[in-house]
C-alpha cells in the first residue's frame, strides 16, 4: 500500500538552528514528490517538485533533497516566519495518476 | 500567479441541508481537485476532474457529489450534511499529469 510518512510530528527550533525534516516513502514507481507549506486555517502553499533520486532544490532558507525511500527538507538558520506546517506528498506511475497522497505533516515553530 | 478561489472561508450548516462548495481557477488548468483535511489524517481525496463533466471518485467520496460544467469551476456538494463532514475543504488544480497541484484557501465548514 502506497504510504508517506513525516517525522517528527513537530519541532521546535531557535531562530538561527538548522535542521531537517524527513518524508520517507512507499509507492510503486514515483512520479514525484512534492513539498508544501500550511499556514494554520490555509490551503497549502507549493514549494518544490522532485522527480528523481540525486535531485535537489533550494528556495531562500529551504533545501529539499530526493533518495529512492525519503526526502528532506533542509532548513538554514530558521526565522520565525519560517513557523508553518510543512507537507510531503507523492504521485505514483498508474492506477489514478493524479492521485496525490499526502503524509500529515511536520509542525515547525521557530522561536525568536 | 496561479490562483485557485473558493466561494467560502467559513461556512456553518445545519444537519440534512444540501451545501455548495464553489471553486474556481484562472490558470486553464485541465485537471481540479477536491481534499478534506482532518487534524491527525492529512489531506484526503474526495474527487477529482480531468476534463469539463469527466470525475473520478477519490478514497472519501461518500456523502460528496461534483459537478464541472466549465472548465475553470469545480463544485463540491454535500447531498445531506452530517456533522462528521465537519472539516476543512480545500480544492486545487494543476495543469498536466505529473505536475504540482496548486491549492485555494480552504473553506471551514461547521455542521451543526
Amino acid at each position: 500500500e502506497d504510504q508517506v510518512t513525516q517525522s517528527p510530528e513537530a519541532l521546535r527550533l531557535q531562530e538561527g538552528e538548522s535542521s531537517s525534516l524527513n518524508c520517507s516513502y512507499t509507492v510503486s514507481g514515483l512520479r514525484g514528490l512534492f513539498w508544501y507549506r500550511q499556514d494554520p486555517g490555509k490551503g497549502p502553499e507549493f514549494l518544490f517538485t522532485l522527480y528523481s533520486a540525486g535531485e535537489e532544490k533550494e528556495k531562500e532558507r529551504l533545501k529539499a533533497t530526493l533518495t529512492k525511500k525519503e526526502s528532506f527538507l533542509h532548513i538554514t538558520a530558521p526565522k520565525p516566519e519560517d513557523s508553518a506546517t510543512y507537507l510531503c506528498a507523492v504521485r505514483r506511475y498508474g492506477g489514478a495518476t493524479n492521485k496525490l497522497i499526502f503524509g500529515t505533516g511536520t509542525l515547525l515553530a521557530v522561536q525568536p | 500567479d496561479v490562483k485557485v478561489t473558493q466561494s467560502s472561508r467559513y461556512l456553518v450548516k445545519r444537519t440534512g441541508e444540501k451545501v455548495f462548495l464553489e471553486c474556481v481557477q484562472d490558470m486553464d488548468h485541465e485537471n481540479m481537485f477536491w481534499y478534506r483535511q482532518d487534524p491527525g489524517l492529512g489531506l484526503r481525496l474526495i474527487y477529482f476532474s480531468y476534463d469539463v463533466k469527466m470525475k473520478e471518485k477519490g478514497d472519501i467520496p461518500e456523502g460528496y457529489s461534483v459537478s464541472r460544467e466549465k472548465k475553470e469551476r469545480f463544485s463540491l456538494i454535500l447531498e445531506s450534511a452530517s456533522t462528521n463532514q465537519t472539516s476543512m475543504y480545500l480544492c486545487a488544480s494543476n495543469l498536466g499529469q505529473y505536475t504540482e497541484a496548486f491549492f485555494g484557501q480552504g473553506t471551514r465548514l461547521t455542521v451543526v
